[in-house]
Protein backbone atom coordinates (compact mmCIF):
# COMPACT_ATOMS: atom_id res chain seq x y z
CA UNK A 1 0.00 0.00 0.00
CA UNK A 2 0.68 3.71 -0.74
CA UNK A 3 2.86 5.13 2.78
CA UNK A 4 2.07 8.21 3.78
CA UNK A 5 4.15 10.33 6.23
CA UNK A 6 3.49 13.45 7.88
CA UNK A 7 6.06 16.02 9.62
CA UNK A 8 6.50 17.41 11.84
CA UNK A 9 4.59 15.16 14.39
CA UNK A 10 4.04 18.04 16.64
CA UNK A 11 3.89 21.96 16.19
CA UNK A 12 3.44 24.34 19.19
CA UNK A 13 2.33 27.83 17.34
CA UNK A 14 1.67 31.62 19.55
CA UNK A 15 -1.26 33.21 18.51
CA UNK A 16 -0.75 34.72 15.06
CA UNK A 17 2.26 32.72 13.89
CA UNK A 18 2.19 31.14 10.72
CA UNK A 19 3.15 27.42 9.76
CA UNK A 20 3.38 24.42 7.12
CA UNK A 21 2.53 20.93 7.55
CA UNK A 22 3.84 18.36 5.18
CA UNK A 23 2.48 15.13 3.66
CA UNK A 24 4.76 12.51 1.68
CA UNK A 25 3.42 9.92 0.04
CA UNK A 26 5.38 6.50 -1.69
CA UNK A 27 3.25 6.36 -4.80
CA UNK A 28 0.71 8.49 -7.42
CA UNK A 29 -2.34 9.22 -6.19
CA UNK A 30 -5.61 10.02 -7.55
CA UNK A 31 -7.00 11.55 -4.16
CA UNK A 32 -5.76 13.08 -1.67
CA UNK A 33 -7.39 15.04 1.32
CA UNK A 34 -6.59 17.39 4.35
CA UNK A 35 -8.40 17.16 7.69
CA UNK A 36 -8.96 18.86 11.07
CA UNK A 37 -9.42 16.52 13.33
CA UNK A 38 -10.96 18.78 16.18
CA UNK A 39 -10.47 18.76 20.49
CA UNK A 40 -14.53 16.75 20.33
CA UNK A 41 -12.71 13.84 17.53
CA UNK A 42 -14.32 14.81 14.58
CA UNK A 43 -13.25 15.08 10.86
CA UNK A 44 -13.50 18.48 9.42
CA UNK A 45 -12.69 18.40 5.48
CA UNK A 46 -9.88 21.28 4.76
CA UNK A 47 -8.88 20.30 0.97
CA UNK A 48 -9.66 17.99 -1.97
CA UNK A 49 -5.67 18.44 -3.52
CA UNK A 50 -4.78 15.88 -6.07
CA UNK A 51 -3.05 18.73 -7.59
CA UNK A 52 -2.45 22.48 -7.95
CA UNK A 53 -2.98 25.02 -4.72
CA UNK A 54 -6.41 25.85 -3.34
CA UNK A 55 -7.07 28.49 -0.45
CA UNK A 56 -9.69 29.03 2.21
CA UNK A 57 -9.50 31.62 4.64
CA UNK A 58 -6.35 31.40 6.33
CA UNK A 59 -5.59 27.94 5.22
CA UNK A 60 -4.10 26.99 2.02
CA UNK A 61 -2.66 24.20 0.42
CA UNK A 62 -0.52 22.98 -2.39
CA UNK A 63 0.30 19.29 -3.98
CA UNK A 64 2.85 18.09 -6.44
CA UNK A 65 1.60 15.51 -7.49
CA UNK A 66 5.08 14.33 -9.58
CA UNK A 67 6.93 14.89 -6.55
CA UNK A 68 4.65 13.20 -4.30
CA UNK A 69 3.81 15.78 -1.61
CA UNK A 70 1.80 18.09 -0.01
CA UNK A 71 1.88 21.14 1.93
CA UNK A 72 -0.62 22.81 3.99
CA UNK A 73 -0.09 26.29 5.12
CA UNK A 74 -1.73 27.85 7.99
CA UNK A 75 -1.46 31.65 8.44
CA UNK A 76 -2.27 34.02 11.59
CA UNK A 77 -2.99 30.82 13.65
CA UNK A 78 -6.07 31.07 15.85
CA UNK A 79 -6.68 29.07 19.42
CA UNK A 80 -9.49 27.32 17.33
CA UNK A 81 -6.65 25.78 14.90
CA UNK A 82 -5.48 23.71 17.48
CA UNK A 83 -6.13 19.72 16.74
CA UNK A 84 -4.61 17.17 14.83
CA UNK A 85 -4.30 17.82 11.21
CA UNK A 86 -4.46 14.77 8.90
CA UNK A 87 -3.00 14.05 5.15
CA UNK A 88 -4.95 11.10 3.55
CA UNK A 89 -4.48 9.42 -0.05
CA UNK A 90 -6.94 6.83 -2.02
CA UNK A 91 -5.01 3.84 -1.84
CA UNK A 92 -6.63 0.94 -3.22
CA UNK A 93 -10.37 2.51 -2.41
CA UNK A 94 -9.48 3.28 0.82
CA UNK A 95 -7.85 6.52 2.23
CA UNK A 96 -4.83 5.56 3.83
CA UNK A 97 -3.52 8.53 6.48
CA UNK A 98 -1.16 9.71 7.62
CA UNK A 99 -0.22 9.79 11.46
CA UNK A 100 -0.87 13.23 11.85
CA UNK A 101 0.39 16.68 12.71
CA UNK A 102 -0.55 17.95 16.39
CA UNK A 103 -0.86 21.91 16.42
CA UNK A 104 -1.15 23.35 19.52
CA UNK A 105 -2.07 27.39 19.22
CA UNK A 106 -0.99 29.28 22.47
CA UNK A 107 -3.08 32.19 23.37
CA UNK B 1 -27.65 20.29 4.91
CA UNK B 2 -25.51 17.53 3.22
CA UNK B 3 -23.60 15.63 5.81
CA UNK B 4 -23.19 11.99 7.34
CA UNK B 5 -24.75 11.23 9.89
CA UNK B 6 -23.98 8.40 12.59
CA UNK B 7 -25.83 6.81 15.64
CA UNK B 8 -25.07 6.62 18.85
CA UNK B 9 -22.53 9.31 19.22
CA UNK B 10 -21.49 7.50 22.33
CA UNK B 11 -21.85 4.10 24.03
CA UNK B 12 -20.99 1.67 26.18
CA UNK B 13 -21.67 -2.03 25.80
CA UNK B 14 -20.84 -5.33 27.45
CA UNK B 15 -18.62 -7.96 25.60
CA UNK B 16 -21.20 -10.52 23.74
CA UNK B 17 -23.97 -7.88 23.21
CA UNK B 18 -25.02 -7.46 19.88
CA UNK B 19 -24.89 -3.80 18.59
CA UNK B 20 -25.77 -1.97 15.46
CA UNK B 21 -24.02 1.45 14.60
CA UNK B 22 -26.25 3.53 11.78
CA UNK B 23 -24.58 5.70 9.21
CA UNK B 24 -26.75 7.65 6.63
CA UNK B 25 -25.98 10.16 4.33
CA UNK B 26 -28.02 12.89 2.26
CA UNK B 27 -25.95 13.22 -0.90
CA UNK B 28 -26.85 10.33 -2.91
CA UNK B 29 -22.62 8.84 -2.46
CA UNK B 30 -22.35 6.00 -4.30
CA UNK B 31 -19.05 4.94 -2.08
CA UNK B 32 -19.74 4.26 1.94
CA UNK B 33 -17.06 3.20 4.02
CA UNK B 34 -16.39 2.22 7.54
CA UNK B 35 -12.87 2.97 9.65
CA UNK B 36 -12.26 2.91 13.41
CA UNK B 37 -9.46 5.08 15.04
CA UNK B 38 -7.17 4.08 18.00
CA UNK B 39 -4.35 5.57 19.50
CA UNK B 40 -0.69 4.23 18.16
CA UNK B 41 -2.51 2.53 15.17
CA UNK B 42 -4.38 5.77 13.09
CA UNK B 43 -7.22 5.21 11.17
CA UNK B 44 -8.12 2.03 9.57
CA UNK B 45 -10.34 0.76 6.79
CA UNK B 46 -13.05 -1.97 8.40
CA UNK B 47 -15.52 -2.61 5.33
CA UNK B 48 -16.75 -0.11 2.07
CA UNK B 49 -19.41 -0.56 -0.20
CA UNK B 50 -19.38 0.61 -3.69
CA UNK B 51 -23.19 0.71 -4.43
CA UNK B 52 -26.20 -0.80 -3.18
CA UNK B 53 -25.65 -4.53 -2.26
CA UNK B 54 -22.18 -4.46 -2.98
CA UNK B 55 -19.55 -4.54 -0.14
CA UNK B 56 -15.90 -5.47 0.49
CA UNK B 57 -13.90 -6.41 3.06
CA UNK B 58 -11.00 -3.37 4.20
CA UNK B 59 -7.97 -3.92 6.45
CA UNK B 60 -9.63 -5.13 10.19
CA UNK B 61 -13.01 -6.52 9.19
CA UNK B 62 -13.01 -9.24 11.73
CA UNK B 63 -15.60 -9.14 14.31
CA UNK B 64 -17.50 -6.90 11.80
CA UNK B 65 -20.26 -7.15 9.30
CA UNK B 66 -22.32 -4.69 7.04
CA UNK B 67 -25.19 -4.62 4.73
CA UNK B 68 -26.28 -2.08 1.89
CA UNK B 69 -29.61 -2.46 1.24
CA UNK B 70 -30.57 1.01 0.53
CA UNK B 71 -28.10 3.63 -1.37
CA UNK B 72 -28.13 5.76 1.91
CA UNK B 73 -27.34 3.38 4.97
CA UNK B 74 -24.85 1.89 5.37
CA UNK B 75 -24.46 0.23 9.25
CA UNK B 76 -22.06 -1.81 11.08
CA UNK B 77 -22.95 -4.60 13.18
CA UNK B 78 -20.63 -6.06 15.72
CA UNK B 79 -22.24 -9.49 16.54
CA UNK B 80 -20.64 -9.95 19.52
CA UNK B 81 -18.04 -7.37 20.60
CA UNK B 82 -15.30 -7.52 22.51
CA UNK B 83 -12.78 -5.40 24.18
CA UNK B 84 -10.75 -5.02 21.55
CA UNK B 85 -13.29 -3.47 19.46
CA UNK B 86 -13.66 -0.76 21.77
CA UNK B 87 -12.63 2.45 19.85
CA UNK B 88 -13.56 5.49 18.02
CA UNK B 89 -15.42 4.65 14.86
CA UNK B 90 -16.02 6.93 11.68
CA UNK B 91 -18.14 6.61 8.66
CA UNK B 92 -17.16 7.89 5.66
CA UNK B 93 -19.09 8.58 1.81
CA UNK B 94 -18.02 10.18 -1.11
CA UNK B 95 -19.14 10.08 -5.34
CA UNK B 96 -18.52 7.55 -7.53
CA UNK B 97 -16.00 4.58 -6.24
CA UNK B 98 -13.93 6.44 -3.35
CA UNK B 99 -12.21 8.77 -5.56
CA UNK B 100 -13.71 11.92 -4.96
CA UNK B 101 -13.87 14.23 -2.04
CA UNK B 102 -15.11 11.85 0.95
CA UNK B 103 -16.92 13.30 3.87
CA UNK B 104 -17.08 12.09 7.27
CA UNK B 105 -19.16 11.58 9.57
CA UNK B 106 -19.05 12.97 13.65
CA UNK B 107 -17.88 9.55 14.75
CA UNK B 108 -19.14 7.05 17.25
CA UNK B 109 -17.20 6.65 20.72
CA UNK B 110 -17.76 2.90 21.69
CA UNK B 111 -16.25 1.34 24.61
CA UNK B 112 -17.03 -2.88 25.26
CA UNK B 113 -16.37 -3.62 29.07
Amino acid sequence: GIQVEQSPPDLILQEGANSTLRCNFSDSVNNLQWFHQNPWGQLINLFYIPSGTKQNGRLSATTVATERYSLLYISSSQTTDSGVYFCAVLDDYKLSFGAGTTVTVRA
Amino acid sequence: EAQVTQNPRYLITVTGKKLTVTCSQNMNHEYMSWYRQDPGLGLRQIYYSMNVEVTDKGDVPEGYKVSRKEKRNFPLILESPSPNQTSLYFCASGKGQGYNEQFFGPGTRLTVL
